[in-house]
C-alpha cells in the first residue's frame, strides 16, 4: 500500500511565486487535510476536506487555497509564495469525519527565499 | 479553545532508562487524545490513542499513555528506551465528535536517546 504519497519532496521558490503541493492516497479515506509544521510550533492545521466537492478552513488558512474534485486527490495551492511560507507541509487524511487516527504523508519541505 | 502543551521541547535519556513524556491538554468536553512519533524526514506515525475505557493505554514498540482527568494530563511512557526511540514526539487532542475533526497538536518533545 502507498498510502499518503506528497510531490514534491523539496522545492524552493521565490517570493510571489505560485505552485501546487500534491497529495494523494489510495486507501478511500473520505477526509484529508493540510498542515504545516514549524519549529516550536507544532502542526498546524491550513485546511480539511470531509469528502469529494466539500473544503473547510483549519487554523491557518492565509495564503493557501485547496479544492476536493476526487476522494483520492486533495491538492495544496500556494497563489503567491511568501517567505513566511518556509515550512514543511504534511497531508494526512483518515476513513472518514469520526476521528480516527490521522494517517501522514512524509512531507513536503518548501523553502521560499 | 482547544490546547495542548508539552512542557519538555529536548529530553536526553540513557538506553535501557524509563521514560517519561508529559502532555497536558485543555479541552471543554471529552477529549479524544493521540501520541504520534516522526522520525528525521519522515510523517507522523500514530504510537496510542485513548478516548474512553481502561485510562492506561497500550500503543505500539512498548509505549503506553496513562489518562488522568483530574490532571488534564496524558503521559507517555516506556519502561526501557531503545536507540531507535531517538525521534520527535507529539501530543494531541480532538473532539470525539464533531468539532470539524480539528486536531491540535502539541509543539513537540525532542528525544534524545545516549548510548
Amino acid at each position: 500500500n502507498a498510502g499518503v504519497t506528497q510531490t514534491p519532496k523539496f522545492q524552493v521558490l521565490k517570493t510571489g511565486q505560485s505552485m501546487t503541493l500534491q497529495c494523494a492516497q489510495d486507501m478511500n479515506h473520505e477526509y484529508m487535510s493540510w498542515y504545516r509544521q514549524d519549529p516550536g510550533m507544532g502542526l498546524r492545521l491550513i485546511h480539511y476536506s470531509v469528502g469529494a466537492g466539500i473544503t473547510d478552513q483549519g487554523e491557518v488558512p492565509n495564503g493557501y487555497n485547496v479544492s476536493r474534485s476526487t476522494t483520492e486527490d486533495f491538492p495544496l495551492r500556494l497563489l503567491s509564495a511568501a517567505p513566511s511560507q518556509t515550512s514543511v507541509y504534511f497531508c494526512a487524511s483518515k476513513p472518514d469525519g469520526s476521528n480516527s487516527p490521522l494517517h501522514f504523508g512524509n512531507g513536503t519541505r518548501l523553502t521560499v527565499t | 479553545a482547544q490546547s495542548v502543551t508539552q512542557p519538555d521541547i529536548h529530553i536526553t535519556v540513557s538506553e535501557g532508562a524509563s521514560l517519561e513524556l508529559r502532555c497536558n491538554y485543555s479541552y471543554g468536553a471529552t477529549p479524544y487524545l493521540f501520541w504520534y512519533v516522526q522520525s528525521p524526514g519522515q510523517g507522523l506515525q500514530l504510537l496510542l490513542k485513548y478516548f474512553s475505557g481502561d485510562t492506561l493505554v497500550q500503543g505500539i514498540k512498548g509505549f503506553e499513555a496513562e489518562f488522568k482527568r483530574s490532571q488534564s494530563s496524558f503521559n507517555l511512557r516506556k519502561p526501557s528506551v531503545h536507540w531507535s526511540d531517538a525521534a520527535e514526539y507529539f501530543c494531541a487532542v480532538g473532539p470525539v465528535t464533531g468539532g470539524g475533526n480539528k486536531l491540535t497538536f502539541g509543539t513537540g518533545t525532542q528525544l534524545k536517546v545516549e548510548l
